[in-house]
């Protein structure tokens, strides 16, 4: 209950197109929800998040849409750049106060020149 | 550099050897997280830190395990006998007090045990 399933593991994308990366989750205690993008060697870096009163978010490129019925939430990343080749991870935090943050799998982003 | 800090960023160790990792987090949170992240997957929770108190271990967080924040300033994880298990990326996070806030993430201490 306490998992986030994240899809798919790898995705190409062509310069210029849209990303879309999905996640699942059980526990309806969750009511945070960040996106994280990580380069290699690098740390995870927050990109957008989103709480369940919302059911979209948009950040420039980036956008979360949020079912709270369906338990799912995924990233749209618009007009993808090979800078944006990277692993994002979807995260929920279970209402703890603090940043209990439990990460799902990761997708591996390759945004083709 | 006003970010998380983590040194070593890379650790060669022998199995059965007792390693620290230091972190220092953004100046001004009192808040202080540490996450494990194994190859292929997302960090895993280890503790939390307000201040110099710590607040919520995981039941990752073994016996062998260790975590201190003297003076709520710099952390240290400490991982004694060392096992080829515990090779990972040992990720340290910081945030601001109250409610939930965006938590920075350190590049992280790779270690490998041998």
């Amino acid at each position: 209950q306490q998992q986030v399933k994240q899809s798919p593991q790898s995705l190409i994308v062509q310069k210029g197109g849209i990303s879309i990366i999905n996640c699942a989750y059980e526990n309806t205690a969750f009511d945070y929800f960040p996106w994280y993008q990580q380069f290699p060697g690098k740390g995870p870096a927050l990109l957008i998040a989103i709480r369940p009163d919302v059911s979209e978010k948009k950040e420039g490129r980036f956008t979360i849409s949020f079912n709270k019925s369906a338990k799912q939430f995924s990233l749209h990343i618009m007009d993808s750049q090979p800078g944006d080749s990277a692993t994002y991870f979807c995260a929920a935090d279970p209402n703890t106060g603090f940043q209990k943050l439990v990460f799902g799998t990761g997708t591996r982003l390759l945004v083709s020149p | 550099d006003t970010g998380v800090s983590q040194d070593p960023r890379h650790k060669i160790t022998k199995r059965g050897q007792n390693v620290t990792f230091r972190c220092d987090p953004i100046s001004e949170h009192n808040r202080l997280y540490w996450y494990r992240q194994t190859l292929g997957q997302g960090p895993e929770f280890l503790t939390y830190f307000q201040n110099e108190a710590q607040l919520e271990k995981s039941r990752l967080l073994s016996d062998r395990f260790s975590a201190e924040r003297p003076k709520g300033s710099f952390s240290t994880l400490e991982i004694q006998r060392t096992e080829q298990g515990d090779s990972a990326m040992y990720l340290c996070a910081s945030s601001l007090g109250q409610g939930v806030t965006e938590a920075f993430f350190g590049q992280g201490t790779r270690l490998t045990v041998v």
